[in-house]
């Protein structure tokens, strides 16, 4: 079985700038998380979709991030801009219908300069 | 808030020992919890987890306790290997049962394993 698909595995931004990461879930799996993972840290919730709906983004940051999920199979994560406190991994995983473990991507490093 | 945490940052072992990464959370109404390994460049990957309704968990070389009473569980890695090395990170289902990729993180346990 495929795992979790990321691209681009890493990314260099000056800080200002925009950046967008996609995910392609196992197949089947209807629920979808994106996690920041800041360098040191234990990986934080950003938001969850439920197909193409969003189940939870209180922990996201509006104001410049934003993801989407249109067609409830792979998804996009941006922002837009960025700042240098963005410099993370962002991790993108995906669970099945019967909503047990999720499974992780490999993450795209995000550098901000 | 709520907050799942670790008390050690490292944990440096020969090959051959037995580990044990522990872990504090302080929500009293966690219910589900589980163990992740992360190797340098890859995604979290499930080692184990466990209910509130149980004390103990095992696996292949690994046990998990959960002490309810001052909320607290361990990760016990027995014989532990050179490809354990990585970091541990115990995780809290905050959503009620449901949603199991809805997690709280800790900070994570960084396990050398040394030949």
């Amino acid at each position: 079985e495929a795992g979790v698909a990321q691209s681009p595995r890493y990314k260099i931004i000056e800080k200002r700038q925009s950046v967008a990461f996609w995910c392609n879930p196992i197949s089947g799996h209807a629920t979808l998380y994106w996690y920041q993972q800041i360098l040191g840290q234990g990986p934080k919730l950003l938001i969850q979709f439920q197909n193409n709906g969003v189940v939870d983004d209180s922990q996201l940051p509006k104001d410049r991030f934003s993801a989407e999920r249109l067609k409830g199979v792979d998804s996009t994560l941006k922002i837009q801009p960025a700042k240098l406190e963005d410099s993370a991994v962002y991790l993108c995983a995906s669970s099945p219908p019967q909503n047990t473990e999720a499974f992780f991507g490999q993450g795209t490093r995000l550098t901000v300069v | 808030g709520e907050s799942v945490g670790l008390h050690l940052p490292t944990l440096s072992v020969q090959e051959g020992d037995n580990s044990i990464i522990n872990c504090a959370y302080s929500n009293s109404a966690s219910d589900y919890f589980i163990w992740y390994k992360q190797e340098s460049g890859k995604g979290p990957q499930f080692i184990i987890d466990i209910r509130s309704n149980m004390d103990k968990r095992q696996g292949q070389r690994v046990t998990v306790l959960l002490n309810k009473t001052v909320k607290h569980l361990s990760l016990q890695i027995a014989a532990t290997q050179p490809g354990d090395s990585a970091v541990y990170f115990c995780a809290d289902n905050n959503a009620g049962g449901t949603s199991y990729g809805k997690l709280t993180f800790g900070q994570g346990t960084i396990l050398t394993v040394h030949p």
